[in-house]
């Protein structure tokens, strides 16, 4: 099993541009999440997925979209990259009643 | 809003001693909660869980919780250079959709 995998790795880009984050889990996880991590802010959460279908905005969800594609697929979207969007993304996946695990990540600069 | 505050450290231990980080959390309503370690540029992995009050312990690591003072903490008994990371506090609510993570302890382990 691979866990949560996430692509890409990293990613520049310019103020404006567009670009989706791929996250994807093969533990049959019910609920998926995308968070972000600061320095000095800890990890926060943007959306997330608790089943297949749904989806809910978490803490600081704006400047993003997220589509759940399938059980599995869970992606993030930046419409217009801004430079307070430079960050490092995280996807994790959860089974209830356990705990959340998390891909390797993606480093996102905007310059 | 639901809060998770930790010493952010860094907390410097000897090689060999117990290194013990505290979690206090808002939300009396929480359920659940875990500790994650996390290596620089790398993602949160679990250590441990705990839902009831009282110790759990896994290997050289116990969590302890008392939720009426509202308070998690992680005992790292014969603390090793390799335990050097920020660890992670993250609690769930009632739900247990979501969890909210408080900003990490730094943990320096001194040979």
């Amino acid at each position: 099993n691979a866990g949560v995998t996430q692509t890409p790795k990293f990613q520049v880009l310019k103020t404006g541009q567009s670009m989706t984050l791929q996250c994807a889990q093969d533990m049959n996880h019910n609920s998926m999440y995308w968070y972000r991590q600061d320095p000095g802010m800890g990890l926060r959460l943007i959306y997330y997925s608790a089943s297949e279908g749904t989806t809910d905005k978490g803490e600081v969800p704006n400047g993003y979209n997220v589509s759940r594609l399938n059980k599995r697929e869970f992606s993030l979207r930046l419409e217009s990259a801004a430079p307070s969007q430079t960050s490092v993304y995280f996807c994790a996946s959860r089974w209830s009643p356990e705990a959340q695990y998390f891909g390797p990540g993606t480093r996102l600069l905007v310059l | 809003q639901k809060e998770v505050e930790q010493n952010s450290g860094p907390l410097s231990v000897p090689e060999g001693a117990i290194a013990s980080l505290n979690c206090t959390y808002s939300d009396r309503g929480s359920q659940s909660f875990f500790w994650y370690r996390q290596y620089s540029g790398k993602s949160p992995e679990l250590i441990m869980f705990i839902y009831s009050n009282g110790d759990k312990e896994d290997g050289r690591f116990t969590a302890q919780l008392n939720k009426a003072s509202q308070y998690v903490s992680l005992l790292i008994r014969d603390s090793q250079p390799s335990d050097s990371a920020t660890y992670l506090c993250a609690v769930g609510g009632a739900a247990g959709n979501k969890l909210t993570f408080g900003g990490g302890t730094r943990v320096l382990v001194k040979p």
